[in-house]
C-alpha cells in the first residue's frame, strides 16, 4: 500500500520569501512522485513530477522538487514566491500499474498562503 | 494539449433527483478515467476507476448503484449520482489518461455539485 503524508496544513510566507512544503511518501516498491496545485474551485493542474533519473526535478512557474530516497521525501521548493503562488498544494504518489491502472493517491494538502 | 473538460462546472438539484456529470478528454484519447471526490479542506479520494468499454472498479466504501459511471468512448466518461441526498453535495474532479502514458493523469476543472 501506499500513502502521502503532508505535515503542514497551512504555509503562510510573505512574498518574495522562499519556501518548502513538506511531503513524505511510503510505498514498498518504486514510485512516481508528484505535486500539483489547485485554485479556489478549479481542478488540479500538474506543477512537476518525478519518474526517474535525476533527484532534481523541475517545473513550472519556478518550482522545484527533490526526491530523497532514503528519506523517503519530495518536498516541493521555490526561492522567490508571488501572491499568484496562493493556492493548495497537493502532493501525491503512483506505485505505475496495480491490477492493470495506475492508481495515485494524494496528501491530504497544504495551503500556501502569500503575504504581500 | 492534454486538456479535460467537465460539464457541468456547478449544479445544484434537489434532494431524490440523479445528476449527470461528463468528463471528455478534449485532445487526446483516454483509454483509463478516474472519477474523485473532495470534501472542504480535504484531500481527493479516489471513487472509481473507469476502463473505455467495460465496467468502472469501484474504491471500497463507494457504493456503484448509487454513483453509475459509464465509459462509453475513449473520450468520455459520465458519472452519474442517483437519488442525490445533501451529504452528495461535494466537489467532483475527472481525471484521464493517455492511452500512451503509464503515470500521467490530467484533471478536469470539477463539478460542484450541491444538493438541497
Amino acid at each position: 500500500a501506499q500513502s502521502v503524508t503532508q505535515l503542514d496544513s497551512q504555509v503562510p510566507v510573505f512574498e518574495e520569501a522562499p519556501v518548502e512544503l513538506r511531503c513524505n511518501y511510503s510505498s514498498s516498491v518504486s514510485v512516481y512522485l508528484f505535486w500539483y496545485v489547485q485554485y479556489p474551485n478549479q481542478g488540479l493542474q500538474l506543477l512537476l513530477k518525478y519518474l526517474s533519473g535525476s533527484t532534481l526535478v523541475k517545473g513550472i512557474n519556478g518550482f522545484e522538487a527533490e526526491f530523497n530516497k532514503s528519506q523517503t521525501s519530495f518536498h516541493l521548493r521555490k526561492p522567490s514566491v508571488h501572491i499568484s503562488d496562493t493556492a493548495e498544494y497537493f502532493c501525491a504518489v503512483s506505485d505505475g500499474y496495480s491490477g492493470g491502472y495506475q492508481k495515485v493517491t494524494f496528501g491530504t494538502g497544504t495551503k500556501l498562503q502569500v503575504i504581500p | 494539449g492534454a486538456v479535460v473538460s467537465q460539464h457541468p462546472s456547478r449544479v445544484i438539484c434537489k434532494s431524490g433527483t440523479s445528476v449527470k456529470i461528463e468528463c471528455r478528454s478534449l485532445d487526446f484519447q483516454a483509454t483509463t478515467m478516474f472519477w474523485y471526490r473532495q470534501f472542504p479542506k480535504k484531500s481527493l479520494m479516489l471513487m472509481a476507476t473507469s476502463n473505455e468499454g467495460s465496467k468502472a472498479t469501484y474504491e471500497q466504501g463507494v457504493e456503484k448503484d448509487k454513483f453509475l459511471i459509464n465509459h462509453a468512448s475513449l473520450t468520455l466518461s459520465t458519472l452519474t449520482v442517483t437519488s442525490a441526498h445533501p451529504e452528495d453535495s461535494s466537489f467532483y474532479i475527472c481525471s484521464a489518461r493517455p492511452w500512451d502514458s503509464n503515470n500521467e493523469q490530467f484533471f478536469g476543472p470539477g463539478t460542484r455539485l450541491t444538493v438541497l
